[in-house]
């Protein structure tokens, strides 16, 4: 079956500090690969995505790179804030006729910026 | 204008008791989607109608049934409710089942069972 792996967190970052968190993922198949944000008391929401392999999402500021050889799907960002303060979820949804867009999160990972 | 909207936010009840949560998106997508999030953070999908048909049912218990009287509402009923319930639970949506579609969430139910 599918599945994501994250790094554990919390990270805890200073303001303007570099920002990596790492994902892995196993899936049969081409998937899609996502990273959603969500931000305190909110639901979540679609930071960046890449369909195909060596493509590139990026948005506001953060970018992550399919790459199918390592199965990874890192986000990184050169200059963190304190409003990136969120959780993070990488996710992938199986591309095929039966996957009905089920998407598969990984666990999490709770990122702190301090001024 | 909210797009995908749940209702209510805050849901805090006795053991045994059976609750609904409601959820609507107005944003014309065709499938609908329920996630629990647990205290951990981590989410995992419990069901998808697209147009109002049940295309995803995940190993839930049978105590939860969802619901879907047209293709903008998608509700989710609890029975005999248990603390192992207490989660968020989070409504999606999108407009078709591509792989690369994002799905539009709603901010969340809190479900608190005591």
């Amino acid at each position: 079956g599918n599945s994501v792996t994250q790094m554990e967190g919390p990270v805890t970052l200073s303001e303007e500090a570099f920002l990596t968190i790492n994902c892995t993922y196993t899936a049969t198949g081409y998937p899609s690969l996502f990273w959603y944000v969500q931000y305190p008391g909110e639901g979540l929401q679609l930071l960046l995505k890449a369909t195909k392999a060596d493509d590139k999402g990026s948005n506001k500021g953060f970018e992550a790179t399919y790459r199918k050889e390592t199965t990874s799907f890192h986000l990184e960002k050169g200059s963190v804030q304190v409003s990136d303060s969120a959780v993070y979820f990488c996710a992938l949804i199986n591309a095929g006729g039966t996957s009905y867009g089920k998407l598969t999160f990984g666990q999490g990972t709770i990122l702190t910026v301090h001024p | 204008d909210t797009a995908v909207s749940q209702t209510p936010k805050y849901l805090v009840t006795q053991m045994g008791n059976d609750k609904s949560i409601k959820c609507e998106q107005n944003l014309g997508h065709d499938t609908m989607y329920w996630y629990k999030q647990d205290s951990k953070k981590f989410l995992k999908i419990m069901f998808s109608y697209n147009n109002k048909e049940l295309i995803i049912n995940e190993t839930v218990p049978n105590r939860f049934s969802p619901k879907s009287p047209d293709k903008a509402h998608l509700n989710l009923h609890i029975n005999s409710l248990e603390l192992g319930d207490s989660a968020v639970y989070f409504c999606a949506s999108r407009v078709g089942v591509a792989s690369n579609e994002k799905l539009f969430f709603g901010s969340g139910t809190q479900l608190s069972v005591l």
